[in-house]
């Protein structure tokens, strides 16, 4: 179990550009969340994903982030034409997904991304 | 938005001392858990009550629910060192198709030898 991993760490760029996340959740979990989180508040959630099928998504999420999670394995994160309030951490989380409630999140070690 | 908010907002004690934090929440809901955040990493999950259960312990851990007054403690006996951190409350209300966790604020705990 190597647990849930996030790529990159930490994300420096310019004001109007591309970025690209991605997690790899633990191997057997069906469920993929995303969390954004600020300084000093707690993770708010984006989106989720049950195996390949994106279920919820927030109303955080404008029309600038988009996610997928081809095949139901690894997810990616996309934020168009980024701007400074989208500076943050992103936070990617698993779970089993065989229960429909009381499950717990395994999280990763989340990207910090800084908007210039 | 945030569900949950923790009190207090930051919590400093010494090593050896318990620590109480509090969470109240706004909706009914299906469980409570509370996670662990060190500075700059993700979050670990340390214990999970759900709404039929009153009181529940893991090791040094002791978590109350009361859901008549929509409230949660957690209580960390003989704090350590390692033990500072951000600790959040996050209540899990069933949406029909899966979970969805929604975090408080969070309390800052450092615990000082």
């Amino acid at each position: 179990d190597t647990g849930v991993s996030q790529d990159p760490r930490h994300k420096i760029t310019k004001r109007g550009q591309n970025v690209t996340f991605r997690c790899d959740p633990i191997s057997e979990h069906n469920r993929l969340y995303w969390y954004r989180q600020t300084l000093g508040q707690g993770p708010e959630f984006l989106t989720y994903f049950q195996n390949e099928a994106q279920l919820e998504k927030s109303r955080l999420l404008s029309d600038r982030f988009s996610a997928e999670r081809p095949k139901g394995s690894f997810s990616t994160l996309e934020i168009q034409r980024t701007e400074q309030g989208d500076s943050a951490m992103y936070l990617c989380a698993s779970s089993t997904g065989q229960g429909a409630t009381n499950e717990k999140l395994f999280f990763g070690s989340g990207t910090q991304l800084s908007v210039l | 938005s945030q569900q949950g908010e923790e009190d207090p907002q930051a919590l400093s004690i010494q090593e050896g001392e318990n620590a109480t934090m509090n969470c109240s929440y706004k909706t009914s809901i299906n469980n409570l858990q509370w996670y662990r955040q060190n500075s700059g990493r993700g979050l670990v999950h340390l214990i999970l009550i759900r709404s039929n259960e009153r009181e529940k312990h893991s090791g040094r851990l002791r978590v109350t629910l009361d859901t008549s007054k929509k409230s949660s403690s957690l209580l960390i006996t003989a704090s350590r060192a390692a033990d500072t951190a951000s600790y959040f409350c996050a209540t899990d209300k069933f949406t029909g198709t899966a979970s969805k966790l929604t975090f408080g604020t969070g309390t800052r705990l450092q615990v000082t030898l």
